[in-house]
């Protein structure tokens, strides 16, 4: 267990809408990762924090925006909700330990569905 | 640019051995993750390799070849429980921080 919730778990909303998804972490990690997965793709990096204030994009940002205030909490952000964002999205921190450098772990996830 | 292939899905039988490939191509790699992933829930953490060769974990083991840009996880004893998708995943070097890049996953059922 690596301390990390995400809400809401579940979410339907309507195209145009904005959407904010919260995670939040318990153990002081500098960096926290937004992905979603869907079939077909696996997981793909949307955006990610190396620490308060400090974010970028990944590979699949357009649409999103993140913010991250504090250390604990980074929030993903759909300004104007589209169907293509329907979708599962995990929240992970990295946690550095010895050999294996960039171990991420993963939140439980929030299944967003966009009508 | 970045590329991982791995079997889309696989069937073996419970007690048996299951060897899932997986190959890649990538820039600035920085080791080999697996991830196991049951239905409806989150990736958690198998192993890692950064050199070549094999790393052993109870049941499972997994190998890494860098030169040929190529790993495998072997589950031994299969069980019922170790139906699940199995991620492959390349940490790289990118801007500042490392990354992950994910292959699509492979769906293993294990049938009794």
């Amino acid at each position: 267990d690596a301390g990390i919730t995400q809400s809401p778990r579940h979410k339907v909303t309507e195209t145009g809408t904005p959407v904010t998804l919260r995670c939040h972490q318990t153990e002081n990690h500098r960096y926290m990762y937004w992905y979603r997965q869907d079939p077909g793709h696996g997981l793909r990096l949307i955006h990610y924090s190396y620490g308060v204030k400090d974010t970028d994009k990944g590979e699949v940002s357009d649409g999103y925006s993140v913010s991250r205030s504090k250390t604990e909490d980074f929030l993903l952000t759909l300004e104007s909700a589209t169907s293509s964002q329907t979708s599962v999205y995990f929240c992970a921190i990295r946690r550095t330990s010895g050999l294996s450098t960039d171990t991420q772990y993963f939140g439980p996830g929030t299944r967003l569905t966009v009508l | 640019g970045q590329n991982i292939d791995q079997p889309t899905e696989m069937t073996a039988t419970e007690g048996a051995i299951v060897q899932i490939n997986c190959t890649y191509q990538t820039s600035g790699f920085n080791g080999l993750f697996w991830y196991q992933q049951h239905a409806g829930e989150a990736p958690t953490f198998l192993s890692y390799n950064v050199l070549d060769g094999l790393e052993e974990k109870g049941r499972f083991s997994s190998f890494l070849s860098r030169s040929k840009g190529y790993s495998y996880l072997l589950l031994k004893e299969l069980q019922m429980k170790d139906s699940a998708s199995y991620l492959c995943a390349v940490s790289y070097f990118s801007g500042n921080t490392g990354k992950l890049i994910f292959g699509q996953g492979t769906t293993l059922q294990v049938k009794p």
